[in-house]
């Protein structure tokens, strides 16, 4: 099956610095992904959709500047938190489209757990 | 718009009894629907999907979920539990291959 990786697993940075989580698709070519936060004991909030050579797409209530993804081939998207605040601890999942498939599945990563100090 | 509800935050059953976790969706056009699984500290997995076609779908772990248009429910079953099945899950819709909206999870309980 289509796997999606992400890295780092777990990232404990100090405040204001920056933050740079990798999403991979291993075994598929993905146009299109997604960056989702997941708040303790809460679902996932869409952040942005990321597409392959195009600006990202970010949800109403993200701040671009300070979330910034670049999608630069088919198969990494790359989640950048700039500036990190202790409020921005939080589990990041993202998830990729298969660009050759039907479309409706989307493939999630393992996530990645940022602390910031 | 879309979106999804699930009933009840948490639910709790007994090892071998019926599992039955409740979705229901608000979508402009035909929904995709899908319900993941998620473990502590990880990633979402599918457990089922429904497009088109037949409207009971059987996903992984023995779970079932059936499409109801008149009820825009899409609610997740499993005859049996099991100890492995404790975790959260989360129902799902998208419009075509667009991005999916998220209900807020059921966190699922098996008691010995």
């Amino acid at each position: 099956g289509a796997v999606v990786s992400q890295h780092p697993s777990r990232v404990i940075c100090k405040s204001g610095t920056s933050v740079k989580i990798e999403c991979r698709s291993l075994d598929f070519q993905a146009t299109t992904m997604f960056w989702y936060r997941q708040f303790p004991k809460k679902s996932l909030m869409l952040m942005a959709t990321s597409n392959e050579g195009s600006k990202a797409t970010y949800e109403q209530g993200v701040e671009k500047d300070k979330f910034l993804i670049n999608h630069a081939s088919l198969t990494l998207s790359t989640l950048t938190v700039t500036s990190a605040h202790p409020e921005d601890s939080s589990f990041y999942i993202c998830s990729a489209r298969d660009s050759a498939g039907q479309g409706s599945e989307q493939y999630f990563g393992p996530g990645t757990r940022l602390t910031v100090t | 718009a879309q979106s999804v509800t699930q009933l009840g935050s948490h639910v709790s059953v007994s090892e071998g009894a019926l599992v039955l976790l409740r979705c229901n969706y608000s979508s402009s056009v035909p929904p995709y629907l899908f319900w993941y699984v998620q473990y502590p500290n990880q990633g979402l997995q599918l457990l089922l999907k429904y497009t088109t076609g037949a409207t009971l779908v059987k996903g992984i772990n023995g779970f079932e979920a059936e499409f109801k248009k008149s009820e825009t429910s899409f609610h997740l079953t499993k005859p049996s539990a099991h100890m492995s099945d404790a975790a959260e899950y989360f129902c799902a819709v998208s419009r075509n291959a667009g991005k999916s909206t998220f209900g807020d999870g059921t966190t699922l309980t098996v008691k010995p």
